[in-house]
């Protein structure tokens, strides 16, 4: 299977929350992080969290860590049609960061 | 600094041809990643750098493509003898060992496509 996980896509009306999820199966992992693509462009660092820290907090976004579970979460707070996007969970493994497949998200009025 | 910065960001070719990207890191990033990422996947690991050392190499990466990074700041990615299969946005990422996150930033890619 993969070694990071991801659901394909999450459909919300814009001024709600979202909420992409990730499971990853490296415990040893210090950092996780999540991007965000734009067709046709690279991908943007939204936020990265220690593996020693359970919650994260950046402006509207929220990063929940669950060591034990091996989950990862993502809060978009007030989501816009701005970010309609495609959001990827990484994993870092002896520096080397590892996706998943990647969260598409549509925000719809 | 202007970021991670890649060229070409489109290149065309013919099946058999060989090409070669640019990127150009981060100023003062030591670490640079080079992956691969087609359609509806997320980045795939090709190699990564630590100044000029290739420390790491995916089993993805065959014979037919070589990553270069002589002098520790800019780096090139070869690939002979293109094939079909080889269409595909490379991406490149820089980090740093200074930063307490060491997270990859990436270049907008370039896009190849084999013709």
């Amino acid at each position: 299977g993969e070694d990071v996980e991801q659901s394909l896509f999450l459909s919300v009306r814009e001024g709600d929350s979202s909420v992409i999820n990730c499971t990853y199966t490296d415990s040893s992992s210090t950092y996780l992080y999540w991007y965000k693509q734009e067709p046709g462009a690279g991908l943007q660092l939204l936020t990265y969290i220690f593996s020693n820290m359970d919650m994260k907090q950046d402006q509207r976004l929220t990063v929940l860590l669950n060591k034990k579970d091996k989950h990862l979460s993502l809060r978009i707070a007030d989501t816009q049609t701005g970010d309609s996007a495609i959001y990827f969970c990484a994993e870092s493994r002896s520096y080397i960061p590892t996706f998943g497949r990647g969260t598409s998200l549509i925000v719809h009025p | 600094d202007t970021g991670v910065s890649q060229n070409p960001r489109h290149k065309i070719t013919k099946r058999g041809q060989n090409v070669t990207f640019r990127c150009d890191p981060i100023s003062e990033h030591n670490r640079l990643y080079w992956y691969r990422q087609t359609l509806g996947q997320g980045p795939e690991f090709l190699t990564y750098f630590q100044n000029e050392a290739q420390l790491e190499k995916s089993r993805l990466l065959s014979d037919r493509f070589s990553a270069e990074r002589p002098k520790g700041s800019f780096s090139t990615l070869e690939i002979q003898r293109t094939e079909q299969g080889d269409s595909a946005m490379y991406l490149c990422a820089s980090s740093s060992t200074r930063t307490r996150g060491t997270e990859a930033f990436f270049g907008q890619g370039t896009r190849l496509t084999v013709v």
